[in-house]
């Protein structure tokens, strides 16, 4: 069982829409979740961050976060042309009470946004 | 406030050769992550270190890979003895000590021919 998954997609979905991307984790000690975007040939730049159950809403982006399910999501309302790029799902934990980068990442989904 | 700076963007080696990549972290950030990105597959990490210091190479291959940060300068990336198999998308991160939100450079793209 990979350790984070992510539905490797494509998800294609017309612009003006909502984008659901998903992800899941086998970790229970998992602390922190992060939803990063990558264009193709760029680097991965951080969208969204989580560390409790709920939701988190940043503009048109909205993370989920459900640790007893150890799911997380990612919506996207009003999908723009521009959002079209993959996502990566990433998670840490927290080693002997320190927290820090060491980040696992999910495959990816490519999500293509269609005028 | 320069972002955090990779170079080579881009390097051809051929099999047998040794790469260095190299990673200037953001003003401020003390600790450096690498991660590679093999082609269609996710990122992986490989190591994280602060100056003069290794804190886990977890994810580092045992053999032909080796990572430091000086006390003064970048952190360097060593792969000696470079296989088809290395050729991938190598991303440097940083962040502030004992935070988990990283800021990723632009990568160096690594071919081996």
């Amino acid at each position: 069982q990979k350790e984070v998954e992510q539905n490797s997609g494509p998800l294609s979905v017309p612009e003006g829409a909502i984008a659901s991307l998903n992800c899941t984790y086998s970790d229970r000690g998992s602390q922190s979740f992060f939803w990063y975007r990558q264009y193709s040939g760029k680097s991965p730049e951080l969208i969204m961050s989580i560390y409790s159950n709920g939701d988190k809403e940043d503009g048109r982006f909205t993370a989920q976060l459900n640790k007893a399910s150890q799911y997380v999501s990612l919506l996207i309302r009003d999908s723009q042309p521009s959002d079209s790029a993959t996502y990566l799902c990433a998670v840490t934990q927290t080693a002997g009470g320190t927290s820090y980068g060491k980040l696992t990442f999910g495959q990816g989904t490519i999500l293509t946004v269609h005028p | 406030n320069a972002g955090v700076m990779q170079n080579p963007r881009h390097l051809v080696r051929r099999r047998g050769q040794e790469a260095r990549l190299r990673c200037s972290p953001m003003k401020g950030h003390s600790h450096v992550y690498w991660y590679r990105q093999l082609p269609e597959e996710g990122l992986k990490f490989m190591v994280y270190l602060q100056k003069e210091n290794i804190i886990d190479e977890s994810g580092m291959p045992k053999e032909r890979f080796s990572a430091e940060f000086p006390k003064e300068g970048p952190s360097i990336l060593r792969i000696q003895q470079v296989v088809r198999g290395d050729s991938a998308a190598y991303f440097c991160a940083s962040g502030l000590p004992g935070a988990n939100v990283l800021t990723f450079g632009a990568g160096s793209r690594l071919t081996v021919l």
